[in-house]
């Protein structure tokens, strides 16, 4: 069984540039999660999708982020306009119903 | 708002010790509480999970211990070997809302 998939692993952007975060879930979940994890600190939500929904945004800055998990495909977490607070590893969670939720290694973005 | 607390943030313990991480919650809504576990470069890992029905869990060596009047629950990890070091992280969930609530993290390193 395929665990978690994410790419990329790594992904360096300039200020100002966009970046797309994909995660593809586990066989047979249909609950996707995505969480941020700065430097020496635990992981902070930021949303909750099922397949085309958006269920819980609350975690999500109110601009430059968004997040989509359309019917085919993977989920997909943009960031526009990147700036260097930004800098993060950003991990994707998905789960068959609310739990347990299990994670991708995440994609560590550094921005220049 | 710090909803989960963790402590210590780093632990150091011989090999065959019982290392043991805290987690101290507020919201009493939270009724899910996993363990997760990560090594660097990698996601987190689900260890072991509890809900507040059962004081105890066990898996392997590793140990939830819960105390609902406390609002507390802790890791112990049982004839602790090198390969155990990594980070801990405790969470905590509402089942309906699916969101895990981290704690900061523990460092764990088992010396040989």
């Amino acid at each position: 069984n395929a665990g978690v998939m994410q790419n990329p692993r790594h992904l360096v952007r300039r200020r100002g540039q966009e970046a797309r975060l994909r995660c593809s879930p586990m066989k047979g979940h249909s609950h996707v999660y995505w969480y941020r994890q700065l430097p020496e600190e635990g992981l902070k939500f930021m949303v909750y999708l099922q397949k085309e929904n958006i269920i819980d945004e609350s975690g999500m800055p109110k601009e430059r982020f968004s997040a989509e998990f359309p019917k085919e495909g993977p989920s997909i977490l943009r960031i526009q306009q990147v700036v260097r607070g930004d800098s993060a590893a950003y991990f994707c969670a998905s789960s068959p119903g609310h739990q347990p939720q299990h994670f991708g290694d995440g994609t560590r973005l550094s921005i220049l | 708002q710090q909803q989960v607390k963790q402590s210590p943030q780093s632990l150091i313990v011989q090999k065959g010790g019982i290392p043991i991480i805290n987690c101290a919650y507020e919201n009493t809504a939270f009724d899910y509480f996993p363990w997760y576990q990560q090594f660097p470069g990698k996601g987190p890992a689900l260890l072991i999970a509890i809900r507040p029905d059962v004081s105890e869990k066990k898996e392997g060596r590793f140990t939830i211990s819960f105390n609902k009047s406390a609002k507390q629950f802790s890791l112990h990890i049982m004839d602790s070997q090198p390969g155990d070091s990594a980070t801990y992280f405790c969470a905590a969930s509402k089942t309906s809302g699916s969101r895990l609530t981290f704690g900061e993290g523990t460092q764990l390193t088992v010396n040989p």
